[in-house]
């Protein structure tokens, strides 16, 4: 069963407009949570993390909120850009293992 | 710097061929990962190697797949005999030791198997 849900699937934003991806996840062992950023043809890329000890982290256009009572987490990207059309993947880190979230299709409109 | 290197980027072969995947993980990275990608399934981690001794390999589906890392510098995934059903993207994964949270992707294989 996947351990990290993410939604929505697919979501479309106007140039300029806020893109918000959501996470949840059940096991309280997992200790790191990264966003990776997937173009067509290329391998999903490390584009920002955060430990479960921090509320929020922020990275130019991108933050994740964490909300650790939730076990919920979110991938906010400001001011979308064309160039940000991707997949976004979160993921949860425990030992060794990042388990993925399914994915979300970010397409942006200019 | 050079990244995760992996070859060939595309391959297409038959049924029941053996198919031979390649990987050269970031120098200084002694943690390896490969993953399959598919529609249906996301991202599965196939096998992790830890300094070139395999740690975990639950995740490899079946006995026709094998993986090999017999250097720090480079690992091997091999299908034999291949089945339409393996047809994904196949990735290869590394990180430091201790570091495994933050993992570098390699561009990929696709694999597609007729």
């Amino acid at each position: 069963q996947q351990q990290v849900k993410q939604s929505p699937q697919s979501l479309i934003v106007q140039k300029g407009g806020i893109s918000i991806i959501n996470c949840a996840y059940e096991n309280t062992a997992f200790d790191y949570f990264p966003w990776y950023q997937q173009f067509p043809g290329k391998g999903p890329a490390l584009l920002i993390a955060i430990r479960p000890d921090v509320s929020e982290k922020k990275e130019g256009r991108f933050t994740i909120s964490f909300n650790k009572s939730a076990k919920q987490f979110s991938l906010h990207i400001m001011d979308s850009q064309p160039g940000d059309s991707a997949t976004y993947f979160c993921a949860a880190h425990n030992d060794y293992k990042l388990s993925f979230g399914a994915g979300t299709t970010v397409t942006v409109r200019a | 710097d050079a990244g995760v290197i992996q070859s060939p980027r595309h391959e297409v072969t038959e049924m029941g061929q053996e198919v031979t995947l390649r990987c050269k993980p970031i120098s200084g990275h002694n943690s390896l990962f490969w993953y399959r990608q598919t529609m249906m399934r996301g991202l599965e981690l196939l096998i992790y190697f830890n300094n070139n001794v395999p740690i975990d390999d639950s995740g490899m589906p079946e006995d026709r797949f094998s993986a090999k890392m017999p250097n720090a510098s480079f690992s091997t995934l091999k299908i034999q005999p291949s089945e339409p059903r393996d047809s994904a993207v196949y990735f290869c994964a590394s990180s430091l030791f201790g570091q495994t949270s933050e993992q570098y992707f390699g561009p990929g294989t696709r694999l597609t198997v007729t």
